[in-house]
């Protein structure tokens, strides 16, 4: 049984960075089938992938073009977790953010962390 | 504005059957694998349907996606109170270099 456990603040100060984590059961993160995905939701801009982290030989990264400039989605190998940094956040960040693995042979997000409420406000 | 287009809403009554569109392009659509998701109130999204018509284990029959082109849709059949959920389509796109996801639709059972 694969299970997705999200951790990290509710609340950030605008311009500071958002940072939370995905801990991984069941599966490692360096599962050479996988990639490993922060969407987030809000209501006025939906359902958002943010981008991926997954191994192919060598670590590899794709971001969504809307926060690419400010978003790093690392692997933590030691611990079997990956983590979600949005750095200079507005309140138009504002959201619940999830975490998703992506298996190659499903094509789609099959497991889903439970979900962090942000706020971004001083 | 989101890349994949839905209804934003549809309804049936309880038994009926009701379909659900995901209109998308070449990038998209066209050329990769629909999934299908549920949102319950209040937590995660499921996952439906994946590789535009097949079924996780545990997902019931009543649950049908297909894809025709750069559309697709998502069928329920016998509908149930227990259905009302929002609903969103996904697929790669190459253009985004990413996950293209539907704006949503939300199911009421009437």
């Amino acid at each position: 049984q694969i299970h997705l456990q999200q951790s990290g603040p509710g609340l950030v100060k605008p311009s500071q960075t958002l940072a939370l984590t995905c801990a991984i059961s069941g599966d490692s993160v360096s599962n050479n089938n996988a990639a490993w995905n922060w969407i987030r939701q809000s209501p006025s801009r939906g359902l958002e992938w943010l981008g991926r982290t997954y191994y192919r030989s060598k670590w590899l990264n794709d971001y969504a073009e809307s926060v690419r400039s400010r978003i790093a989605i690392n692997p933590d190998t030691s611990k079997n977790q990956f983590s979600l940094q949005l750095n200079s956040v507005t309140p138009e960040d504002t959201a619940v953010y999830y975490c998703a693995k992506w298996p190659a042979k499903v094509n789609a997000f099959d497991i889903w962390g439970q979900g962090t409420m942000v706020t971004v406000s001083s | 504005q989101s890349v994949l287009t839905q209804p934003p809403s549809v309804s049936a009554a309880p038994g009926q059957r009701v379909t659900i569109s995901c209109s998308g392009r070449s990038s998209n659509v066209g050329n990769y694998h629909v999934s299908w998701y549920q949102q319950l109130p209040g937590t995660a999204p499921k996952l439906l349907i994946y590789d535009n018509d097949k079924r996780p284990s545990g997902i019931p029959d009543r649950f049908s996606g297909s894809k025709s082109g750069t559309s697709a849709t998502l069928a329920i059949t016998g509908l149930q109170t227990g259905d009302e959920a929002d609903y969103y389509c996904g697929t790669w796109d190459t253009s985004l270099t990413g996950v293209a996801l539907g704006g949503g639709t939300k199911l009421t059972v009437l």
